[in-house]
């Protein structure tokens, strides 16, 4: 059975302190993993997709990384306007299979 | 990124009426379109999987007849929530797909049954 499992639940940082979100995934065959950013109320949005062990994206202070077994969400000197909760989703197989989410690392960023 | 536009973002409803959610991909044509529902604290949850004019496949437990879904276009698809009730009660999200896999989310509807 395909599974994501976020930790941690839930991660508290101090504006400036780097760290690192985590995403472990059993599926079978991988096509893509997904990262997302949700506000409260609000519908997920979009961050990242990565495709094969080894690859790398970034945007502002966000990087993703992959391996065969799960993926970082990293975040460098953090603001408080990054806090959210910050969803992972695996789809197997080929493109127009569903995405199965974790249930989410919220992170909550104080100045 | 691409837009796709669900609404309405909010609604309240009386026990026993129907309600009609609406999602549009506004800038690109979306050939799937999946039906997630979301409980506070708690993962994104599959409903159905919908193709362009072809009837939806839903998840094991859900009920077709009480979620209707329809994609008549690759602009629109459209979930029904038939003769709700207080545990429908939830946030419903729809996410679009659509040419080089992309994977975009409608804004959510927050369903509130009384």
């Amino acid at each position: 059975e395909d599974q994501v499992t976020q930790s941690p639940e839930a991660l508290r940082l101090q504006e400036g302190e780097s760290s690192s979100l985590n995403c472990s995934y059993t599926v079978s065959g991988l096509r893509g993993l997904f990262w997302y950013r949700q506000d409260p109320g609000k519908g997920p949005e979009f961050l990242f997709t990565l495709y094969s062990a080894g690859e790398e994206k970034e945007k502002e202070r966000l990087k993703a990384t992959l391996t065969k077994k799960e993926s970082f969400l990293h975040i460098t000197a953090p603001k408080p306007e990054d806090s959210a909760t910050y969803l992972c989703a695996v789809q197997a197989n080929q493109a127009g299979t569903a995405l199965i989410f974790g249930k989410g690392t919220t992170l909550s960023v104080s100045s | 990124g691409a837009v796709v536009s669900q609404h309405p973002s909010r609604v309240i409803c009386k026990s026993g009426t129907s309600v009609k959610i609406e999602c549009r991909s506004l800038d690109f044509q979306a050939t799937t379109m999946f039906w997630y529902r979301q409980f506070p604290k708690q993962s994104l949850m599959l409903m159905a999987t919908s193709n362009e004019g072809s009837k939806a496949t839903y998840e094991q437990g859900v009920e077709k007849d009480k979620f209707l879904i329809n994609h008549a276009s690759l602009t629109l698809s459209t979930l029904t929530v038939t003769s709700a009730h207080p545990e429908d009660s939830s946030f419903y999200i729809c996410l679009a797909g659509g040419p080089g896999n992309i994977q975009y989310f409608g804004a959510g509807t927050r369903l509130s049954v009384l």
